[in-house]
Parts: C-alpha cells; structure tokens; sequence
C-alpha cells in the first residue's frame, strides 16, 4: 500500500484559505487519495476523495497533480472549528494513516 | 441514516484481563475495519472483516482477535491485557460490494477508550 508524507503542523488565520499538501509518489493507478480529519479524539469523518481529477464538496476541495504523486487539500474558508489532525490517505487493502497534518486555525 | 455505533464508549481494565468491544456498522455495509490509536504509533490499522471473514490484517499480535456476525455486526477482543493496550479503538464501516473497492469510503464510529490498569 502507497505511503503518504504530510507537514506535521500548519497555521492557518481565520476566514483565510487553508491548503493543506500531500505527497504519495509510490501511488498506484487506480489508487483513490482520501482525506479525513480528526478532531481531538473523536473518530476520523471524511472530507473529500479523488483519482485524478479536481474534486469539490461542501467541505473542501481537492487538488492532484497531473503526475498523481502529489495532493492538495483546500478548505476554503478556515473556521476555528476546521483545528484538528488532517490525514492523507491513499486507497489499497487497508488504509494507512500516517501522522497526518495538525491544523490550528488562528482567530 | 444512523453511524457507525461502538460500545461501551469508555472501558477500564487490569493487566491480564480481556476485553470485547462491539461495532455496529452503517446499516447496508458489510465491511467493519478496527484500528488503534495511541499516541505512540498513532492510527494502526488492526484487521477487517466481510461477509463474517477476515479480509485483511494488521501487523499485531495473536492477542487481538475479532469476529464479524451474519448482521454485519462485528466485535473485537483483546486477552491477556498489557498496559500498552491502552488505547482509541476505532471501528469503520464501508459497503464494499464487488469492484469499488478503492472508491469506497469509509466511514469511523467514535471509538471505544480502553485503559488498561
């Protein structure tokens, strides 16, 4: 199963944009990368998933390279409520979490 | 529709003892996956059941056991507790019918906290 590498902590103001980055060079093809995040203990929820196209919810949107080694996660708006554990996952027989990216979103 | 449902939500146990969790999945998913989390090793992913067999499993010892019934339902079990065991333990549950198994997601209860004393 593809690994992933995400920063371990990132600011973000309030009301800015949040663009959280993902790297998962050793992806397959048609692996999916899944986003999650996880707030203070609390189980995962899920965010957004995508093969190679840009996506877009409610929630987030997501960006992949052309290459797919790489991914970007865009929470448009940052909220206070948005601080928690962001966690890039790439799709295979179990999911592999990682340390994921610890969000603090700054009044 | 209800979530992924785990009971108890909170377990205190001695070394030595064992230990059933139980996972209700989202109702029409076949799929429950267990994981734990500590802070230490994070989110580890334990084993994953599907239509009542182990589909996959995690790198953890013979200790960590489950079992997944005709309803869907799964439950975990722990013997011989170690204070290591100590732990989030999280359950998922996805549909996983036949090819969209990449693109399927999966959706987390909130956990069942297990101190070991």
């Amino acid at each position: 199963d593809a690994k992933t590498t995400q920063p371990p902590s990132m600011d973000c103001a309030e009301g800015r944009a949040a663009n959280l980055p993902c790297n998962h060079s050793t992806i397959s093809g048609n692996e999916y990368v899944y986003w999650y995040r996880q707030i203070h203990s609390q189980g995962p929820q899920y965010i957004i998933h995508g093969l190679k196209n840009n996506e877009t919810n409610e929630m987030a949107s997501l960006i992949i390279t052309e290459d797919r080694k790489s991914s970007t996660l865009i929470l448009p708006h940052a909220t206070l409520r948005d601080t928690a554990v962001y966690y890039c996952i790439v799709s295979g027989n179990q999911f592999y979490f990682g340390t994921g990216t610890s969000l603090t979103v700054i009044p | 529709k209800a979530g992924v449902t785990q009971t108890p939500r909170y377990l205190i146990k001695t070394r030595g003892q064992q230990v059933t969790l139980s996972c209700s999945p989202i109702s029409g998913h076949r799929s429950v996956s267990w994981y734990q989390q500590t802070p230490g090793q994070g989110l580890q992913f334990l084993f994953e059941y599907f239509s009542e067999t182990q589909r996959n499993k995690g790198n953890f010892p013979g200790r960590f056991s489950g079992r997944q019934f005709s309803n869907s339902r799964s439950e975990m079990n722990v013997s011989t507790l170690e204070l290591g065991d100590s732990a989030l333990y999280l359950c998922a549950s996805r549909v996983l019918a036949g090819d969209t198994l990449l693109t399927d997601t999966q959706y987390f209860g909130p956990g069942t906290r297990l101190t070991v004393l």
